[in-house]
């Protein structure tokens, strides 16, 4: 595998159901990111961890919970969804937090609906 | 705070025609400016990175330039193909974990 890879590729949960989104990135990166994309608005930043450590909160609702094993994985683990929490999230790694070389990489996603 | 725009939200063009998308930003602080494209339902593919103190950067039919000045980007297609067809997305990066995405345009390109 190579790049950042994201499993499932589609989920389709109730709202009383605990479901855990995996992101696994391969490209030695110290940082990675959680991301919202839905229709016909701006990706949103959810979290970063830098170093396994989390750094940003973007005042995201608790029913999200990441997780951060180790510097190559992390998870989203989700209980209590909404409807409008429907969308496309993104993982996205880097090698530096910060400076103008910062460039991110993206996997493919996972296409979750809430029913 | 930054917002990031891009316009047209949408273009079709036919194929062969060279093109060119715009982003623009409200604050000219930024470390880089990075394009994306993103295909339906797919995640985003890096196509170029801008850092604050380049004007363009190039990688084969694509053209990213930057003027921080006028909080300007754009993006050049030389001789469009129907497979560059997707969305296209810019996004401006001030540190502090800080990515601000546009809304993308999404592009056709006819054969």
């Amino acid at each position: 595998e190579t790049g950042v890879t994201q499993t499932p590729r589609h989920l389709v949960m109730g709202m009383t159901n605990k479901k855990s989104l995996k992101c696994e990135q391969h490209l030695g990166h110290n940082a990675m990111y959680w991301y919202k994309q839905s229709a016909k608005k701006p990706l949103e930043l959810m979290f970063v961890y830098s170093l396994e450590e989390r750094v940003e909160n973007n005042s995201v609702p608790s029913r999200f919970s990441p997780e951060c094993p180790n510097s190559s994985h992390l998870f989203l683990h989700l209980h209590t969804l909404q409807p409008e929490d429907s969308a496309l999230y993104l993982c996205a790694s880097s090698q530096v937090v910060a400076g103008p070389h910062n460039e991110q990489f993206f996997g493919p996603g996972t296409r979750l609906t809430v029913l | 705070k930054q917002e990031v725009t891009q316009i047209p939200a949408a273009l079709s063009v036919p194929e062969g025609e060279n093109l060119v998308l715009n982003c623009s930003f409200t604050d000219s602080a930024i470390y880089n400016l990075q394009w994306f494209r993103q295909d339906p339902g797919k995640g985003l593919t890096s196509l170029l990175l801008i850092q604050s103190s380049q004007r363009e950067q190039t990688s084969g039919r694509l053209n990213a330039s930057l003027d921080k000045s006028s909080g300007r980007s754009t993006l050049y297609i030389a001789a469009s193909q129907p497979g560059d067809s997707a969305t296209y997305l810019c996004a401006s990066y001030s540190g502090t974990y800080k990515y601000i995405f546009g809304t993308g345009t999404r592009l056709k390109v006819l054969a």
